[in-house]
């Protein structure tokens, strides 16, 4: 069956520090990855998106590369801030269509940014 | 206007009772899901509906009943609560066709 492995958190930065969470993924076929974010006491929001191989997502700030070859969909940020603080959770949706849009998930990296 | 909405956001009830959780979508998506998030954060996807049929049903214990009386809508009423019922559930939305799914806010069970 379809996984995500995250790596292991929580993860505690200073302001304006490089972020790299990473991501690996088993899959047949060409799955669809995502970033997802959820701040404290809030629901799960679509971070970034990419739907094949060698797509790079982006927003925020936040960029991600889908690498068919390695399998991987590592979520990287140039400086980040304290508003960053957040859980994020790499997931994907299985390229079949018997999965309905069904999402796989990481098992979720606490980020923590001090001032 | 909020995309998901869920209600209740918080749910205290004690061992053995019965409760149903709402959720309503008004994207005109086919297809609505509950996912739960145990103490650890981790997700996983619970029912699936694809216009108001059901197509996934992962391994979840009969107590929980997911009902769809039409497709901007997806309840789940869990009977006989337990315990280890306690987590946050959470409802998406997505058109089948597309890959982005929406989350609702979440509803955090907490079973005494």
């Amino acid at each position: 069956g379809n996984s995500v492995t995250q790596m292991e958190g929580p993860v505690t930065l200073s302001e304006e520090a490089f972020l790299t969470i990473n991501c690996t993924y088993t899959a047949t076929g060409y799955p669809s990855l995502f970033w997802y974010v959820q701040y404290p006491g809030e629901g799960l929001q679509l971070l970034l998106k990419a739907t094949k191989a060698d797509d790079k997502g982006s927003n925020k700030g936040f960029e991600a590369t889908y690498r068919k070859e390695t399998t991987s969909f590592h979520l990287e940020k140039g400086s980040v801030q304290v508003s960053d603080s957040a859980v994020y959770f790499c997931a994907l949706r299985d390229a079949g269509g018997t999965s309905y849009g069904k999402l796989t998930f990481g098992q979720g990296t606490i980020l923590t940014v001090h001032p | 206007d909020t995309a998901v909405s869920q209600t209740p956001k918080y749910l205290v009830t004690q061992m053995g009772n019965d409760k149903s959780i709402k959720c309503e979508q008004n994207l005109g998506h086919d297809t609505m899901y509950w996912y739960k998030q145990d103490s650890k954060k981790f997700l996983k996807i619970m029912f699936s509906y694809n216009n108001k049929e059901l197509i996934i049903n992962e391994t979840v214990p009969n107590r929980f009943s997911p009902k769809s009386p039409d497709k901007a809508h997806l309840n789940l009423h869990i009977n006989s609560l337990e315990l280890g019922d306690s987590a946050v559930y959470f409802c998406a939305s997505s058109q089948v066709s597309n890959t982005e799914a929406f989350f609702g806010q979440g509803t955090r069970l907490t079973v005494v």
